[in-house]
């Protein structure tokens, strides 16, 4: 069974450069989440799609982040302009609700710098 | 909004030993999910238990075991018979269920060292 999958792993980049981050939920999962890692803040939640549908970005730091999620097995995370303090480890998850209730299963991550 | 507070930043036992996480949290909600994951140096979240709020009867998973205190805010993570792939950083999460899932508020973590 394969698990959460993001691209890339390690990205690095120059401040004012678009960036994407992609992910591919574990197949059949209703959610998914996008979250950021970092020292000062620690894990926090940008947002969250329910069948596709974007249900909470409160937590999406400001426009220059965007999330879609086009179809069931793909969602993207796009900051335009990168800025130095958008250097982060950016977790995507997935879960069931009705099998797994709640249980979020976790991506490797994704290490953005920018410099 | 939801808190969870995680008041131990570092703990260091030896292997084998039992160790106990300790982790409180805020909350007006009746009906939420209670989580720890483990964090290796990998960074890969791995979930660990999970703790219905409605269930009284506390969660184990093997050597992994909670004290879960309701009334108290309180959702502690026993380990028992401690091992060096413990090492890692360990993170109490909190989800509201309303109807439908919801992201998780994480504590700050807590880094244990299995010491040989």
């Amino acid at each position: 069974d394969a698990g959460v999958i993001q691209s890339p792993r390690h990205e690095v980049t120059e401040m004012g450069q678009e960036v994407t981050l992609r992910c591919k939920p574990i197949s059949g999962h209703d959610y998914l989440f996008w979250y950021r890692q970092t020292m000062m803040r620690g894990l926090e939640l940008l947002i969250y799609f329910n069948n596709n549908v974007p249900i909470d970005d409160s937590g999406m730091p400001e426009d220059r982040f965007s999330a879609k999620m086009p179809n069931a097995s793909f969602s993207t995370l796009k900051i335009q302009p990168s800025e130095p303090r958008d250097s982060a480890v950016y977790f995507c998850a997935s879960s069931l609700l009705g099998g797994g209730q709640g249980t979020q299963y976790f991506g490797p991550g994704t290490r953005l710098l920018v410099l | 909004a939801q808190t969870v507070t995680q008041s131990q930043p570092e703990m260091s036992v030896q292997e084998a030993e039992t160790v106990t996480l300790s982790c409180t949290y805020d909350t007006s909600e009746n009906n939420y999910y209670l989580f720890w994951y483990k964090q290796p140096p990998s960074r890969q979240m791995i979930l660990v238990i999970r703790q219905e709020a409605y269930k009284q009867q506390n969660a184990t998973e093997n050597r992994f075991s909670v004290n879960f205190q309701k009334a108290a805010k309180s959702f502690s993570l026993k380990i028992s018979d401690s091992q060096l792939g413990d090492t890692a950083m360990y993170f109490c999460a909190f989800m509201k269920r309303r109807g439908g899932a919801d992201g998780l508020t994480f504590g700050k973590g807590t880094h244990l060292i299995i010491q040989p």
